[in-house]
């Protein structure tokens, strides 16, 4: 109930196409739904988050998708850049400070220019 | 701007030898977390903390330790290092817990060999 399936393992895109990493959760008590962003060496950094109100959030070329009857929510960019060529992270938790921040297991996108 | 500053970056430690990676945050952060990051696993909490004196186990805290006697530190203590701790560790803070940004540090990568 606590797992977060993330798909697909890795990405390859062509410059100026969409990337799409899609996720799964069971736990129909998580409340906050991140992305994070990983480079090379660097911690994760926070891109995008949503919370089950609403069925998209879109921040510049970066969209996410959130369909909580299937309990699926997924990452769109657009016009992929070489530079989006990073290590992406999705995860959910729900309210509360003894709650958790549960992590996908990551899908390393590389955009080819 | 140093945000959460974790040390060392590197360390490799033979089988059985101790010890603690540091991690302090300027941004006075009430929650503090310590997560490993294997390869196709995703980031798994070891301890997390809500605040100064107060501790708590994660997914994963078998064979580590932590304290936070400070708003700002929030160090873990490997003790009899196992070759099952190779990872790569990441310290992360946060204003009012999991349903908020999460800021991470760069990371250390540890090998026990």
């Amino acid at each position: 109930q606590q797992q977060v399936k993330q798909s697909p393992q890795s990405l390859i895109v062509q410059k100026g196409g969409i990337s799409i990493i899609n996720c799964a959760y069971e736990n129909t008590a998580f409340d906050y739904f991140p992305w994070y962003q990983q480079f090379p060496g660097k911690g994760p950094a926070l891109l995008i988050a949503i919370r089950p109100d609403v069925s998209e959030k879109k921040e510049g070329r970066f969209t996410i998708s959130f369909n909580k009857s299937a309990k699926q929510f997924s990452l769109h960019i657009m016009d992929s850049q070489p530079g989006d060529s990073a290590t992406y992270f999705c995860a959910a938790s729900k309210g509360g400070a003894t709650n958790k921040l549960i992590f996908g297991t990551g899908t390393l996108l590389a955009v080819q220019p | 701007n140093a945000g959460v500053t974790q040390t060392p970056k590197f360390r490799i430690l033979k089988i059985g030898q101790s010890m603690t990676l540091q991690c302090t945050q300027d941004m006075n952060h009430n929650y503090m977390y310590w997560y490993r990051q294997d390869p196709g696993m995703g980031l798994k909490l070891i301890y997390y903390s809500v605040g100064a004196g107060i501790t708590d186990k994660g997914e994963v805290p078998n064979g580590y330790n932590v304290s936070r006697s400070t708003t700002e530190d929030f160090p873990l203590r490997l003790e009899l290092a196992a070759p099952s701790q190779t990872s790569v560790y990441f310290c992360a803070s946060s204003f009012t817990g999991v349903n908020t940004e999460a800021f991470f540090g760069q990371g250390t990568r540890l090998t026990v060999v």
